[in-house]
């Protein structure tokens, strides 16, 4: 069974750009959250989706979207950056009826707006 | 709204310490509170769970309690080891939300 997997690994854009990061959820886990953890900070909630719907989003303006794909891989987007989204950005799954208690998180997508 | 913080925000001690680490939040509301692991660069790895109706979980040389009504929880290591150097964050759930602290850095000097 393989873990949570996030793509790319490094990301360096600039200002003004859009950037897309990519989650594969653990098999048969059908929940999935994204999360910004800046430097030095704790993961701050951006949304979650569940069975392809938004379910949930923190305070994060729309310039912050995202899907949730049928197989429940997802990706985040991010319009128009800025240089405070240089960040570490975290995806996590969770199994069917546990996302409050239990989230197995990847390895993160490490986002440098220049 | 929920605001979780941890202290210290770093922590050095020498191997075969126990030690405490601090976690309190402003919302007694709290479904749970986690504690997770966080290696340099790495998602996050979950330690212990404590429902929001249980006073403490312990796995192996780790006991984490909490007291609700006075919004705090605490980690106890024993014996620390090197390996257990790493960030340790504690996370409580609101509403259907995480809310994460900034924190504990601990480096366990051999």
């Amino acid at each position: 069974e393989t873990g949570v997997t996030q793509s790319p690994t490094h990301l360096i854009k600039t200002r003004g750009q859009q950037v897309t990061l990519r989650c594969s959820s653990q098999s048969g886990h059908n929940t999935v959250s994204w999360y910004q953890q800046a430097l030095g900070q704790g993961p701050q909630f951006i949304f979650q989706y569940y069975r392809e719907e938004e379910n949930g989003r923190g305070n994060f303006p729309p310039r912050f979207s995202g899907l949730q794909f049928p197989n429940y891989s997802s990706e985040l987007n991010v319009n128009a950056l800025e240089l405070d989204d240089s960040a570490l950005y975290l995806c996590a799954s969770s199994p069917p009826g546990t996302e409050l208690d239990t989230q197995y998180f990847g390895p993160g997508t490490r986002l440098t707006v220049l | 709204k929920q605001e979780v913080t941890q202290i210290p925000a770093a922590l050095s001690v020498p191997e075969g310490e126990n030690l405490v680490l601090n976690c309190s939040f402003t919302d007694s509301a709290i479904y749970n509170l986690q504690w997770f692991r966080q290696d340099p660069g790495k998602g996050l790895t979950s330690l212990l769970l404590i429902q929001s109706s249980q006073r403490e979980q312990t796995s192996g040389r780790l006991n984490a309690s909490l007291d609700k009504s006075s919004g705090r929880s605490t980690l106890y290591i024993a014996a620390s080891q090197p390996g257990d150097s790493a960030t340790y964050l504690c996370a409580v759930v609101t509403g259907n939300q995480f809310y994460f602290g900034t924190g504990t850095s601990l480096t366990v000097i051999p």
